[in-house]
């Protein structure tokens, strides 16, 4: 089983401030890493597939990067409506999710 | 638009059998991939089981000796079915889509489901 390590768990920032989320994977997944956001009480909502690439919909502060056993999510210019739950997820063996990170508006 | 809607007991006994149903709307079965994933309060995401096209299923690890997850194409429902259930598995529990090894695209709203005797 691919285990994926986030950090941090937590991270409080201010408005229009940058949140840089990091997942690191057991073993290589190499761009099968997912990211979604999740808010108290909905389901969770993809927001970068395959490590980079951008979803429909899905406002452009958000990015991502990396490959192998090393991501990253960014949100640029962090707003209210950003406090939440945050995940990556691999597809490349059987399927897991990395512990979640919680980002909190300051 | 696709639409899955999961449905079962609220409430389920100690030792007893766990029985969850995803329908699903608005959308082919064919191409996709159909998962379980449950969430336990205030904890994260568990991946649980998953049926690929051609009926290829493949189940977590940890949970393989209790879990059976089984399609139904001509209802379009997906079904879990967890046995031998402690308080341990009590969580929220979703049915989710994935087109092919794509990432998670479609969820349900989640159906809570608590273990008490």
């Amino acid at each position: 089983e691919i285990v994926l390590t986030q950090s941090p768990d937590f991270q409080s920032v201010t408005p229009k401030g940058k949140v840089t989320i990091t997942c690191r994977a057991s073993q290589s997944v190499g761009t099968s890493l997912h990211w979604y956001q999740q808010k108290p009480g909905q389901s969770p909502k993809l927001l970068i597939k395959f490590a980079s690439q951008s979803i429909s919909g899905v406002p452009s502060r958000f990015s991502g990067r990396g490959s192998g056993t090393d991501f990253t999510l960014t949100i640029n210019g962090l707003e209210a409506e950003d406090a939440a739950m945050y995940y990556c997820h691999q597809s490349a063996s059987l399927l897991t999710f990395g512990g979640g990170t919680k980002v909190e508006i300051k | 638009q696709l639409q899955l809607k999961e449905s079962g007991p609220g409430l389920v006994r100690p030792s007893e059998t766990l029985t969850l149903t995803c329908t699903i709307s608005g959308g082919s079965l064919s191409n996709n991939y159909w998962s379980w994933i449950r969430q336990p309060a205030g904890k994260g995401l568990e991946w649980l089981g998953r049926v690929a096209p051609g009926g290829i299923i493949i189940y977590n690890p940890s949970l393989a000796s209790r879990l059976t997850v089984s399609l139904d194409t001509s209802q379009k429902r997906f079904t879990l079915r967890l046995n031998s259930v402690t308080a341990a598995d009590t969580a929220v529990y979703y049915c989710a889509r994935q087109i092919y090894a794509t990432p998670f695209d479609s969820w349900g709203q989640g159906t809570r489901v608590t273990v008490s005797s």
